[in-house]
């Protein structure tokens, strides 16, 4: 099976400028999360997506962040425009359903903003 | 508030010691998860505990679940190298909200 595709790896930005993140979960799976992992710091959950609907987005920035998951399959996370905290990993996750399924993570995208 | 702690945040500890690291958590849960990382990498599954008294082992760790106290044990038994790295727990609330504790960075030293 493959597992949950991220990208790009890395991404460097001025600070005021924009960047977007790419997510592809497991097929089939319903459930899809963004989280943001600041260094030394557990993941935050930022937004958490149920097919193509949002479930929860009540820690995402939304002022400067935004994510969608259109077709209910792949889902993207913009930041406009980026502040130097938003230096962190943005992992994406995702799960078969809501139940007792095991949650899946990708490799992350490294950001930094100077 | 969904709030999940873990204590302690660092720890050192010599190879073939013994540790216990404690996870709480805010409000009514019946699904935790531990996870392992190493640094720069991605989240590893390593237990998930579905129910009060659940108590799953693999090798040198073995973790538990107390519903009712809102806690979760991940104990170490004879520690070695291989297992430094941080350690998170993960607590599913209700609607699938799913929250990682601050995490637990494991020094073994030889």
């Amino acid at each position: 099976e493959a597992g949950v595709a991220q990208s790009p790896r890395y991404k460097i930005i001025e600070k005021r400028q924009s960047v977007a993140f790419w997510c592809n979960p497991i097929s089939g799976h319903a459930t899809l999360y963004w989280y943001q992992q600041i260094l030394g710091q557990g993941p935050k959950l930022l937004i958490q997506f149920q097919n193509n609907g949002v479930v929860d987005d009540s820690q995402l920035p939304k002022d400067r962040f935004s994510a969608e998951r259109l077709k209910g399959v792949d889902s993207t996370l913009k930041i406009q425009p980026a502040k130097l905290e938003d230096s962190a990993v943005y992992l994406c996750a995702s799960s078969l359903a809501r139940g007792n399924y095991g949650y899946t993570f990708g490799s992350g995208t490294r950001l930094t903003v100077v | 508030e969904l709030k999940v702690e873990q204590n302690p945040l660092f720890l050192s500890m010599q190879e073939g010691k013994n540790y216990t690291i404690y996870c709480n958590y805010s409000t009514t849960s019946d699904r935790l998860y531990w996870y392992r990382q190493d640094p720069g990498k991605s989240l590893e599954s390593l237990f998930v505990l579905l129910s009060n008294g659940a108590v799953k082992q693999e090798g040198r760790l073995m973790a538990s679940l107390d519903t009712k106290a809102r806690l979760s044990t991940l104990h170490i038994t004879a520690a070695v190298h291989d297992l430094s790295a941080t350690y998170f727990c993960a607590v599913v609330f209700t609607g699938n909200q799913f929250y990682f504790g601050t995490g637990t960075s494991l020094t073994v030293i030889p």
